[in-house]
């Protein structure tokens, strides 16, 4: 049974930096064809997607954000860490992560964490 | 980069109507790529339809996709009372990026 769950801070400054982890189990990220994204959805807005990393360690980043984003992976802790830079109060939402296997499934997200509530706020 | 928009905002129908949902891409998906989600308040979306119209495990078979190239359909055939919530489809594009729609919520009449 795939599981994963995000972990980070709830509430962080303007211009600081926004470090999550998404710990999981049930998969490994050394398998061919796995990938973990991130997604985020500020309160009552759509989705929108953020970074994904392969189990190759390819990396792949949402074009608004990618200045300010970071994906790595520690796959012998199986985690995905997700940093973003220069947080604004337009940062505020739930995030997300996700397990996708691009290929097989057509490129969705068949498995996601509950989420964490991040406030950008002062 | 693609953009998916997704009609009508809102859909308010009775149990046991059909529910007709449209995603229209602004370039074509690439071999289906297309995916659905459903969301209820307070939890993480889930994954409804990928290819455009193949299920993924557990889902109801009232549940069905379809369309290619820009135009997309998600149909439930007969609306339970626990499909009221907001959908969203997702593509994976040629570039490797994903997007997600704005979302249709399918409302209680």
């Amino acid at each position: 049974q795939i599981t994963l769950k995000e972990s980070g801070p709830t509430l962080v400054k303007p211009t600081q930096t926004l470090t999550l982890t998404c710990t999981f189990s049930g998969f490994s990220l050394s398998t061919s064809g796995v990938g973990v994204g991130w997604i985020r959805q500020p309160p009552g807005k759509a989705l929108e997607w953020l970074a994904l990393i392969y189990w190759d360690d390819d990396k792949r980043y949402s074009p608004s954000l990618k200045s300010r984003l970071t994906i790595t992976k520690d796959t012998s802790k199986n985690q995905v860490v997700l940093t973003m830079t220069n947080m604004d109060p337009v940062d505020t939402a739930t995030y997300y992560c996700a397990h996708t296997r691009p290929i097989e499934i057509r490129g969705a997200f068949d498995i996601w964490g509950q989420g964490t509530m991040v406030t950008v706020s002062s | 980069e693609i953009v998916l928009t997704q009609s009508p905002g809102t859909l308010s129908l009775s149990p046991g109507e059909r529910a007709t949902l449209s995603c229209r891409a602004s370039q074509s998906v690439s071999s289906s790529y297309l995916a659905w989600y459903q969301q209820k308040p307070g939890q993480a979306p889930r994954l409804l339809i990928y290819g455009a119209s193949s299920r993924a495990t557990g889902i109801p078979d009232r549940f069905s996709g379809s369309g290619s190239g820009t135009d997309f359909t998600l149909t439930i055939s007969r609306l339970e009372p626990e499909d009221f919530a907001v959908y969203y489809c997702q593509q994976y594009g040629s570039s490797q990026t994903w997007t997600f729609g704005q979302g249709t919520k399918v409302e209680i009449k």
